[in-house]
């Protein structure tokens, strides 16, 4: 069955990076899109960006150009998304999708940003 | 970048119907932008119930449908159940990006 399970919690300083993972299985891993959308608490869905697993193409919301890099590695079916230069308003729940009219989600990593 | 919008609140009667709606700030929502939405209980990651418009997942309930209604991407549900009441979202494709909604809580009472 396809399973989309994340990497733990972190907490971060300001300034510092976060890579969440999103480890895949049961499915055509290259076949598919990933994104990656966030939740900060009590606040809405926001999107960040996606890559294709495929091509290793990205597309990246504007809202984070420059701080975002989603990545995948194949040979571990695994999805990355790196957040750098991180504050206090990034704190948020974080969740891999597989764009598949957006059937599965993973679990969630809760990033904490604070000094 | 666009900006999505939805009611913030709504309330409907069990049995009752409701229809939640997703406007576009660049203009009138169409079936180019695949409107999706989701549906999310408190501490819980979100469901997909619709996308593409109106196409609907094998675990959507088949009271909750999808359609363009006014210029709106539109969710109505019909014969709304207590387990019904939760956070609705949508979003919208814009040249490959995606812009979510701000979210509609419904309260079920």
């Amino acid at each position: 069955q396809v399973q989309l399970v994340q990497s733990g919690a972190e907490v971060k300083k300001p300034g510092a990076s976060v890579k969440v993972s999103c480890k895949t299985s049961g499915y055509s891993f290259t076949s598919y899109i990933i994104d990656w959308v966030r939740q900060a608490p009590g606040q809405g869905l926001e999107w960040m960006g996606w890559i294709n697993a495929g091509t290793d193409y990205t597309k990246y919301s504007q809202m984070f150009q420059g701080r975002i890099t989603i990545t995948r590695d194949t040979s571990t079916t695994t999805v990355y998304m790196e957040l750098s230069s991180l504050r206090s308003e990034d704190t948020a729940v974080y969740y891999c999708v597989r764009y598949n009219n957006f059937d599965y989600w993973g679990q969630g990593t809760l990033v904490t940003v604070s000094s | 970048q666009a900006v999505v919008t939805q009611e913030p609140s709504l309330t409907v009667s069990p049995g009752g119907t409701v229809t939640l709606t997703c406007g576009s700030s660049t203009g009138a929502v169409t079936s180019g932008h695949y409107p999706y939405w989701f549906q999310q209980k408190p501490g819980q990651a979100p469901k997909t119930l619709i996308y593409d418009t109106s196409n609907k997942h094998s675990w959507t309930p088949a009271r909750f449908s999808g359609s363009l209604l006014g210029g709106k991407a539109a969710l109505t549900l019909s014969g709304a159940q207590p387990e019904d009441e939760a956070e609705y979202s949508c979003f919208l494709f814009y040249s490959g990006s995606r812009v979510f909604g701000g979210g509609t809580k419904l309260t079920v009472l």
